[in-house]
């Protein structure tokens, strides 16, 4: 049962130019949404999130967009960067059940110089 | 260093050992949670706990898979009877509330 699902395992993008990164959801529960970057041998790190009362969040380089409707988000990274190269994960959670966080597989972002 | 710190970084154990896995919250976090990481694939929760309660430990198996975050020191997520399916990385985040993660570097288990 994959509540929240990545759908491209990997994705390669040129320097300075739009990465585009998709996330789908099943779980209409589901009002709180995160990005996480995560290096080989590291633990994720937070990247930007968004609430389900907004559409649109965005902090520097990075936008997030939520669809609601659609139960979908994106996260968009503008210049790409080398140093963005990593995986990027998708994550949900409901206020109902404290801070626990249901994750996406993942998606591998390759920034090519 | 003001991170969640995990310890140790790799462990290697052989079938039907026990593994301990220990992490240290950052300072003034009372919210620890633990996921794991199977190869290919996304963070799974497991369990939540606060100082000395377990909150939530709705992802963690019923068998062999026990968590704790005592009042004083690090919380140990413990693994008796290591089968080479419990072969992962194991992250631990803290929180000070509902939301604000801050993960460690994990803690990759392999059982030989």
């Amino acid at each position: 049962d994959q509540q929240v699902k990545q759908n491209s395992p990997s994705l390669s993008v040129q320097e300075g130019r739009i990465s585009i990164l998709n996330c789908d959801y099943t779980n209409s529960m589901f009002d709180y949404f995160l990005w996480y970057k995560k290096y080989p041998a590291e633990g994720p790190t937070f990247l930007i999130s968004i609430s389900s009362i907004k559409d649109k969040n965005e902090d520097g380089r990075f936008t997030v967009f939520l669809n609601k409707s659609a139960k979908h988000l994106s996260l968009h990274i503008v210049p790409s960067q080398p140093g963005d190269s990593a995986v990027y994960f998708c994550a949900a959670s409901e206020r109902t059940s404290g801070s626990r966080l249901t994750f996406g597989e993942g998606t591998q972002l390759t920034v090519n110089p | 260093n003001a991170g969640v710190m995990q310890n140790p970084r790799h462990l290697v154990r052989r079938r039907g050992q026990e593994a301990r896995l220990r992490c240290s919250p950052v300072k003034g976090h009372s919210h620890v949670y633990w996921y794991r990481q199977l190869p290919e694939e996304g963070l799974k929760f497991m369990v939540y706990l606060q100082k000395e309660n377990i909150i939530d430990e709705s992802g963690m198996p019923k068998e062999r898979f026990s968590a704790e975050f005592p009042k004083e020191g690090p919380s140990i997520l413990r693994i008796q009877q290591v089968v080479r399916g419990d072969s992962a990385a194991y992250f631990c985040a803290s929180s000070s509330a509902n939301y604000g993660y801050t993960f460690g570097s994990g803690t990759r288990l392999t059982v030989v």
